[in-house]
């Protein structure tokens, strides 16, 4: 199956370590989005990459950045964790400039202790 | 910020009972889409109705979008235990470029 894998599954860090998350995005999809969901609630944009660029970026501080690949594959970084970091963070492909939906990855769970 | 909202925040009906949640958001949008996750688990692209589509229907699947209300709805008609799972409405806003707005999603529990 060619659809989006994140790794990894789950994650333990402790406050103020560094993390990073890794997306490869389904086959065909060149455009990587990263949301963060946290408990009992939607998820929330973070940013969004094409051609290796941020094209967009949510209401996040500079502590959460983030990197494309050529091959389309992305990673998501958190430095200085906090304990509010905590969350469920899902990264969407798509191809750009289709409006058929998104390919969400099933999550890469977060607790900062 | 979130932009839609769903009501009810939580629904439990019987299997084979219809299942109608709404979603009500607040600025002009390109499409409106509707997912669904199970148990904190990734998102599962439903259907996705444009601005200028009123209705549209995906196997026991039904959504209605009126932008004059900014508001749309998900009908799922008998219903299943597999149904069970929150659902949550994503509005592709004007001018965004395709970053979602999610709202905070309605807990469906179908009991068998």
């Amino acid at each position: 199956d060619a659809g989006v894998t994140q790794s990894p599954t789950h994650l333990i860090k402790t406050r103020g370590q560094q993390v990073t998350l890794r997306c490869s995005p389904k086959s065909g999809h060149d455009t990587v989005s990263w949301y963060q969901q946290a408990l009992g609630q939607g998820p929330q944009f973070i940013f969004q990459y094409y051609e290796e660029e941020e094209r967009q970026r949510g209401n996040f501080p500079d502590r959460f950045s983030g990197h494309q690949f050529p091959n389309y594959s992305s990673e998501l970084n958190v430095n200085a964790l906090l304990l509010g970091d905590s969350a469920l963070y899902l990264c969407a492909s798509s191809r750009f400039g289709d409006d058929y939906g998104y390919t969400f990855g099933s999550g890469t769970r977060l607790t900062v202790v | 910020s979130q932009q839609g909202e769903e009501d009810p925040q939580a629904l439990s009906i019987q299997e084979g009972e219809n299942a109608t949640m709404n979603c009500s958001y607040k600025t002009s949008i390109n499409n409106l889409q509707w997912y669904r996750q199970n148990s904190g688990r990734g998102l599962v692209h439903l259907i996705l109705i444009r601005s200028n589509e009123r209705e549209k229907h995906s196997g026991r699947l039904r959504v209605t979008l009126d932008t004059s209300k900014k508001s749309s709805s998900l009908l799922i008609t008998a219903s299943r235990a597999a149904d069970t799972a929150s659902y949550f409405c994503a509005t592709d806003a004007r001018g965004s470029q395709g970053n979602l707005i999610f709202g905070k999603g309605t807990k469906l529990s179908v009991k068998p």
